[in-house]
């Protein structure tokens, strides 16, 4: 079974400073693991996803996570965020061939001008 | 391409009523799936389907049915609406050979729905 837990429900950062969001995974398998992005009142989309290639992952919009096997964390950075970045972020995890994905709570993200 | 559609986009219904929430996919994806979200939850995965004529059950099916006579469309039933399912509803696909690795799903913009 595949399980993740979103460490911080909310995060609120200045505009400009680096973004940390966390996210520590469990799996039976070698997972596949994905950050989806949902702004306000749309649906989810894909920021980034990790396949057992690389170890540090690079996403649209300057997102990039890495995949820290020893430590079952894939936490997503940015190092420099926009008001644009305000959204709900949800850390999933899946085993491979597999189509159920499972989902974090979600963080918050609010940006201050 | 407009990916993942869905409507309505809000209702609100009364307990005991019906209704269906449709969505399409114009992505050609073989896998389809309906997720509801709870405020403060991740998406819970009620339904789903691998192809035209097959559907099973995901996390969360009781009080829901769905069918999928074609690639494109996967709409799903609430028989008799209760204030359980007041919910944001999520319909998403994938295309999911069978040796592909991993899962990557697009999502449709959501039915927000209230029932009273």
């Amino acid at each position: 079974a595949q399980s993740v837990t979103q460490l911080d429900s909310h995060v609120s950062v200045s505009e400009g400073t680096p973004v940390l969001l966390r996210c520590n995974y469990s799996s039976s398998y070698s997972p596949s693991l994905f950050w989806y992005v949902q702004h306000p009142n749309k649906g989810l989309q894909l920021l980034l996803k990790y396949t057992s290639a690389a170890t540090l992952v690079k996403g649209i919009n300057g997102f990039e996570a890495e995949f820290k096997k020893s430590e079952t964390s894939f936490h997503l950075t940015k190092p420099s965020a926009h008001m644009s970045d305000a959204a709900e972020y949800f850390c999933v995890v899946s085993a491979p061939n597999d189509y159920k994905l499972s989902f974090g709570a979600g963080t918050t993200v609010t940006v201050r001008a | 391409n407009a990916g993942v559609t869905q409507t309505p986009k809000f209702r609100i219904l009364k307990i005991g009523q019906s209704m269906t929430l449709q969505c399409t996919q114009d992505m050609n994806h073989n896998y389809m799936y309906w997720y509801r979200q709870d405020p403060g939850m991740g998406l819970k995965l009620i339904y789903y389907s691998v192809g035209a004529g097959i559907t099973d059950k995901g996390e969360v099916p009781n009080g829901y049915n769905v069918s999928r006579s074609t690639t494109e469309d996967f709409p799903l039933r609430l028989e008799l609406a209760a204030p359980s399912q007041t919910s944001v509803y999520f319909c998403a696909s994938s295309y999911t050979p069978r040796d592909k690795a991993y899962n990557e799903q697009f999502f449709g913009p959501g039915t927000r729905l209230t029932v009273l």
